[in-house]
């Protein structure tokens, strides 16, 4: 089975504290994924990644970073977190292609 | 990216089928036909796709039209644990991103 891990179910931070959300994935997956899902807004795509040391903006990257430096990890970095970075936050890994993508159980952070 | 139009919600009792529709008049070419599902407090999983012909899995079947513009997933026997949103999302070949919308709000009656 194809594992997509994130770092932590629950997370509380701080206004203007640095956060990183880590994702791994088991499967040599090329592709990962981070999005964050909100009541009402549904879920929208941060950022991605085809390669290691790529990365591409999707909707809405402001405020968010990513680093890959291992195939196998994709991490996404909020440098000053702020309240209305509190979200759900979704891992997500494919392989190259129109291929069936697999999700992380998400992370709910929490910015007070 | 090119949008999918579904309905908010759709009922269904236990045991019986269910089809949940889809319209994506604007598909190209490239655009694959992707359904996922989010259970409550969980990532979204993986259901089925498809590009031109109808597919069956072991979850359950998608029935694409000829012309493209059109699918429905098909549950062919609700459970309870079937409840979840359901979406449909074209996932292109060329950006491969996919880009969710609202979804089908599927409840499933005892």
């Amino acid at each position: 089975d194809v594992k997509v891990t994130q770092s932590s179910r629950y997370l509380v931070k701080r206004t203007g504290e640095k956060v990183f959300l880590e994702c791994v994935q088991d499967m040599d997956h090329e592709n990962m994924f981070w999005y964050r899902q909100d009541p009402g807004l549904g879920l929208r795509l941060i950022y991605f990644s085809y390669d290691v040391k790529m990365k591409e903006k999707g909707d809405i990257p402001e405020g968010y970073s990513v680093s890959r430096e291992k195939k196998e990890r994709f991490s996404l970095i909020l440098e000053s977190a702020s309240t209305n970075q509190t979200s759900m936050y979704l891992c997500a890994s494919r392989e190259a292609g129109p291929y069936e993508q697999y999700f992380g159980p998400g992370t709910r952070l929490t910015v007070t | 990216d090119a949008k999918t139009t579904q309905p908010n919600s759709m009922e269904s009792n236990e045991e019986e089928p269910v089809h949940l529709p889809c319209n994506h008049s604007t598909i190209s070419g490239t655009d694959y036909i992707h359904w996922y599902r989010q259970l409550p407090s969980q990532g979204p999983e993986y259901v089925i796709h498809g590009l031109t012909s109808n597919v069956n899995n072991r979850m359950a079947s998608l029935a694409i039209a000829e012309d493209r513009k059109s699918s429905t997933l098909i549950l062919h026997r609700a459970t309870l644990r079937d409840a979840a949103v359901y979406y449909c999302i074209l996932l292109s070949g060329n950006t491969g991103k996919l880009i969710f919308g609202q979804g089908t709000t599927l409840q499933v009656k005892p």
